[in-house]
């Protein structure tokens, strides 16, 4: 049982650049979450997803877009990268109550 | 939508002393508060919750309180050890029993626990 993973767990991308972050959790969770943390500011709601082939904005959400195509599967999309989305980015899943947090992303834009 | 605040930004304590962390929320059908630990370089873990039902909660050396008519909640840490440094978020959000809600997490503490 691998909880929630993350892949990759670090990238740097030239401004304009694409890239898609996975998050895949083997808990069999309804809910799925992604989202960034930058200093100072907490954890931020990008995406959510309440089931398999749903989603969802949060707090966040511009500059990014999301899939789950599969139930264990929660892709996080950047389609033009910006400087401003260095950040670290973490997945998490949750079924009742808590969440599980994956390990996280490490994305710097430059 | 939710909004929640968290203080202070840092806390240092030591050893054996007690730390206490506050948060305010702001949607009085929030029902549900988690606080989280994160170790530098790591995840964040659960470590204590409570729902809107409930006052108070304790497990061990860690405890929570909620005051639902001011709309705050508190983490006490007592007898802190150096491994409790950490930084610790506390979230509010709807709908605990299941339901996709989201959290609303708060900016962080910074606890250092010195020798």
């Amino acid at each position: 049982n691998a909880g929630v993973t993350q892949t990759p767990k670090f990238r740097v991308l030239k401004t304009g650049q694409s890239m898609t972050l996975l998050c895949a959790q083997d808990m069999n969770h309804e809910y799925m979450y992604w989202y960034r943390q930058d200093p100072g500011m907490g954890l931020r709601l990008i995406h959510y997803s309440v089931g398999e082939g749903t989603t969802a904005k949060g707090e966040v959400p511009d500059g990014y877009n999301v899939s789950r195509l599969k139930k264990q599967n929660f892709l996080l999309g950047l389609e033009s990268a910006a400087p401003s989305q260095t950040s670290v980015y973490f997945c998490a899943s949750r079924v009742w109550g808590e969440q599980y947090f994956g390990p996280g992303t490490r994305l710097t834009v430059t | 939508g939710e909004n929640v605040e968290q203080h202070p930004s840092t806390l240092s304590v030591q050893e054996g002393d007690s730390a206490v962390i506050k948060c305010t929320y702001s949607d009085s059908a929030s029902n549900y508060f988690p606080w989280y630990k994160q170790e530098l370089g790591k995840r964040p873990q659960l470590i204590i919750d409570i729902r809107s039902n409930v006052g108070e909660k304790k497990d061990q050396r860690i405890a929570v309180t909620l005051n639902k008519t001011a709309k705050h909640f508190s983490l006490h840490i007592t007898e802190t050890q150096p491994e409790d440094s950490a930084v610790y978020f506390c979230a509010a959000s709807l709908g605990a029993e299941g339901g996709g809600n989201k959290l609303t997490f708060g900016t962080g503490t910074q606890l250092k626990v010195e020798l």
